[in-house]
């Protein structure tokens, strides 16, 4: 299906363990990005990629890491989970046409850490 | 520490009335402007951007920008109980690619 898709929708898991969050978009974008969403705190950005093997630390990088050996991919690992990563993920793509950088959103991963 | 500030709300308003949504941001190398709305439990859509000072109209929905102010406004006119979601204000600079998203202003649209 063309579009961006995140998998799981939903994880839950323990302190300690390591877990990825996928997310894979059909429409060749170049740029991709993690954010995590909690109350009072709205979209946060984790890490974004500007092309396949290019990745940056966003607002709140710390205990996740990122990869990007292809353009469609953009796979999310939190190394070793805590608590307070417990929080929905949202994976976006984006690509600049007329100027307009808007950013389409996939479904979202709603995370658990026991 | 670049800030997107938005009233969390929530922002109640009856059928048919205009919908004031504010947001105010820090950086005043700040280029491009967004709205989006979010519906519980769904991802955040794009409804309106906005790049020069003035307002901007689509359909119901006029987007507002002050730059000299660093403020950015979104009305919703002839609110319908469909609107009744939250607004994600967003805000990048030059490139535009990281953008800066305010915590949102959940509205409610009465029947």
């Amino acid at each position: 299906d063309a579009g961006i898709t995140q998998s799981p929708r939903y994880k839950i898991t323990e302190t300690g363990r390591q877990v990825t969050l996928m997310c894979h978009q059909t429409w060749s974008h170049s740029y991709m990005f993690w954010y995590r969403q909690d109350l009072g705190h709205g979209l946060r950005l984790i890490y974004y990629s500007a092309a396949a093997d290019i990745t940056d630390k966003g607002e709140v990088p710390d205990g996740y890491v990122v990869s990007r050996s292809k353009t469609e991919n953009f796979p999310l690992t939190l190394e070793s989970a805590t608590r307070s990563q417990t929080s929905v993920y949202f994976c976006a793509s984006s690509e600049s046409k007329a100027g307009v950088d808007e950013q389409f959103f996939g479904p979202g991963t709603r995370l658990t850490v026991l | 520490q670049k800030e997107v500030e938005q009233n969390s709300g929530p922002l109640s308003v009856p059928e048919g009335a205009i919908a004031s949504l504010n947001c105010t941001y820090s950086d005043r190398g700040s280029q491009s402007f967004f709205w989006y709305r979010q519906y519980s439990g769904k991802s955040p859509e794009l409804i309106m951007f906005i790049y020069s000072n003035g307002d901007k109209e689509d359909g119901r929905f006029t987007a507002q920008l002050n730059k000299a102010s660093q403020y950015v406004s979104l009305l919703i006119r002839d609110s319908q109980p469909s609107d009744s979601a939250t607004y994600l204000c967003a805000v990048s600079g030059t490139g535009g690619f990281k953008t800066i998203f305010g915590a949102g202003t959940r509205l409610f649209v009465k029947a």
